[in-house]
């Protein structure tokens, strides 16, 4: 079946410890990215990435970082977590020269 | 910059009506998308349009583009229950891969 997924689904951590969400798709996409929602912010983007080591700041990139090393995987790096972080996070992807992106199930994060 | 503003933020309205989203955005931008994402689940996509003009309809929901205008509309006609949801409209210029969503409109269709 033709996926996003990302693990953990829900995480409730601690102020500055180190965390990881992995977000992967079964669908050789090109195009990645993660967001992040709040209520009554909508989705805001933290990184976006083109391809294979190709990656670029999103609007709320400060506090966040990713990697592309492999075209399946797009994971996003909370070096010292706060609780400003804690929200509700997607990841997605999309083929190049196609416009329908496809969602993952949402990861839930609180820091505390 | 680039920004995206949606309205209402919330809509009320009983079955069988029909009503209009607003999608407002600051500057020229390459595509419009609509999504739409229920409660506690992720989005799906809704409609891309491409360009000046452009029309989609899926049942009950038809967006639209105005380019000059900077505007895009998805229009509800004769709503029921199920069209309740969260409604985001996103821009995005160029083949980027970077989109700026609308703070999304909540839709509650009542009996």
């Amino acid at each position: 079946e033709a996926q996003v997924t990302q693990n953990p689904r829900y995480l409730i951590t601690v102020t500055g410890k180190k965390l990881t969400v992995t977000c992967s798709q079964n669908m050789n996409h090109e195009y990645m990215s993660w967001y992040r929602q709040d209520p009554g912010l909508g989705l805001r983007q933290i990184y976006y990435s083109m391809n294979v080591e190709v990656t670029d700041k999103g609007d709320v990139p400060e506090g966040y970082k990713v990697s592309r090393k492999e075209k399946r995987n797009f994971p996003l790096i909370l070096e010292s977590p706060s609780p400003n972080q804690t929200s509700l996070y997607f990841c997605a992807s999309r083929p190049q020269g196609s416009y329908e992106q496809y969602f993952g199930p949402g990861t839930r994060l609180t820091v505390t | 910059e680039l920004k995206v503003e949606q309205n209402p933020l919330f809509l009320s309205m009983q079955e069988g009506k029909n009503y209009t989203i607003y999608c407002n955005y600051s500057t020229t931008s390459d595509r419009l998308y609509w999504y739409r994402q229920d409660p506690g689940k992720s989005l799906e996509s809704l409609f891309v349009l491409l360009s000046n003009g452009a029309v989609k309809q899926e049942g009950r929901l038809m967006a639209s583009l105005d380019t000059k205008a900077r505007l895009s509309t998805l229009h509800i006609t004769a709503a029921v229950h199920d069209l309740s949801a969260t409604y985001f409209c996103a821009v995005e210029r160029g083949a980027t891969n970077k989109l700026i969503f609308g703070t999304g409109t909540l839709l509650a269709v009542q009996p």
